[in-house]
Order: structure tokens, then C-alpha cells, then sequence
């Protein structure tokens, strides 16, 4: 299964700035996701990242709070724009073929903003 | 209701037994199901993937299907304390993005 390498592992930020997490797969993949996960609760899809196309968002996400990029297969970034409070989190990227396997996910980031 | 439900637990079971874990589904078109590990302050890790009814067995973990009562379960048998984790259980239709249960913490007693 693909290796996902997600960096920054964690960052502290000030309220109103941006925040670009960006992952990159060993391998070729089909599909890539992003996900946020808060403390003690479970995995909220983000976005499907699209290769060459606007990625496709879950309810309660906005391409202009979330922007993300998909150049090629193996590379994507989440941007998270104009920070407060409440955008503290963890985010995880998420990929793989999409065929009988299941996805791998990277390291994560840990999100505290100020 | 939620798409995907799980008990939160903590589940506590002893060094050695044999620990169960419990997940059923709302949307009767999911394919694929799965078990991610996740150890605190650690990304999910895929530990078990099933598709079809039955069993499927892989070291001590089995992981169990049955589609017509919507249900998918995870054994894991001779428990040691370095299972102590959440146990998220996902479904995903076709090449769509996993849906997540909120996770079982299961907590091995040594």
C-alpha cells in the first residue's frame, strides 16, 4: 500500500492567517481525500482531491475557507484560510487506487491556532 | 441516524481474551468494509478489509460480515495490552471516501 509523507506534523498559527499542509505519495493513487479529525471524536471528510480539477467538497466545507490542489497523482496541499479558533484540529490526508484495498493515511497535522 | 454506528466504549477486556468489536451500517449499497487502528495522538492504520459475507481471518484478528442485517465485527483474540487503541470501523461505496464510525476504545488489562 502507498506511503503518504504529511507535513507539517503541527503548527501554531494566529487567528486570520493560512496554513498550507501539503502530501506526498510514494506511489501513483487514484484517490485522495482530507479529512479533519477533532480531539477524542472521529474522522470528518473535507474533500476529495481531484487530479487537474476542482476538488469535490462535503457539506459545511467551502472551496474558499479549504482550498486545495491536486497537480498530479502523487501530490496535494489543503490550505486553511483566514484561521480562528475554531479551525483548531487535527488534519489527515487520505489515498489510494480505490480498487479492493483501503486507504492509507498520513501522519497528520495538529492545527492549534491563536 | 448516523451512516456508520459503533459502541464508544472503552471496551476492557483482560491480557489474553478475546476482545469484540461491533459496528452496523445504514446505507445497504456500501461494498467494501474495513477496521483502522488508531493509537492516541497516531493516524488511523488499516488492520482488516472485508467485501464479501463471512469471515476473514488474518493472524489473530478476524473480521466478520453479514450484509443482510448491515453488521460488520472484529475479534481479536489472545488481547495484548499493546491493542489498547480506538478501533474505527468504515464503509465506502465504490471508489467514493471511507464513512467512519465513531470509533470503539478498547483498553486490554494486562
Amino acid at each position: 500500500s502507498a506511503v503518504i509523507s504529511q507535513k507539517p506534523s503541527r503548527d501554531i498559527c494566529q487567528r486570520g492567517t493560512s496554513l498550507t499542509i501539503q502530501c506526498q505519495v510514494d506511489s501513483q493513487v487514484t484517490m485522495m481525500f482530507w479529512y479533519r479529525q477533532q480531539p477524542g471524536q472521529s474522522l470528518t471528510l473535507i474533500a476529495t482531491a481531484n487530479q487537474g480539477s476542482e476538488a469535490t467538497y462535503e457539506s459545511g466545507f467551502v472551496i474558499d475557507k479549504f482550498p486545495i490542489s491536486r497537480p498530479n497523482l502523487t501530490f496535494s496541499t489543503l490550505t486553511v484560510s483566514n484561521m480562528s479558533p475554531e479551525d483548531s484540529s487535527i488534519y489527515l490526508c487520505s489515498g489510494g487506487t480505490g480498487t479492493n484495498y483501503g486507504y492509507t493515511f498520513g501522519s497528520g497535522t495538529r492545527l492549534t491556532v491563536v | 441516524q448516523k451512516e456508520v454506528e459503533q459502541n464508544s466504549g472503552p471496551l476492557s477486556v483482560p491480557e489474553g481474551a478475546i476482545a469484540s468489536l461491533n459496528c452496523t451500517y445504514s446505507d445497504r449499497v456500501s461494498q467494501s468494509f474495513f477496521w483502522y487502528r488508531q493509537y492516541s495522538g497516531k493516524s488511523p492504520e488499516l488492520i482488516m478489509s472485508i467485501y464479501s459475507n463471512g469471515d476473514k481471518e488474518d493472524g489473530r484478528f478476524t473480521a466478520q460480515l453479514n450484509k443482510a442485517s448491515q453488521y460488520v465485527s472484529l475479534l481479536i483474540r489472545d488481547s495484548q495490552p499493546s491493542d489498547s487503541a480506538t478501533y474505527l470501523c468504515a464503509t465506502r461505496t465504490g471508489r467514493r471516501a471511507l464513512t467512519f464510525g465513531s470509533g470503539t476504545r478498547l483498553q486490554v488489562q494486562p
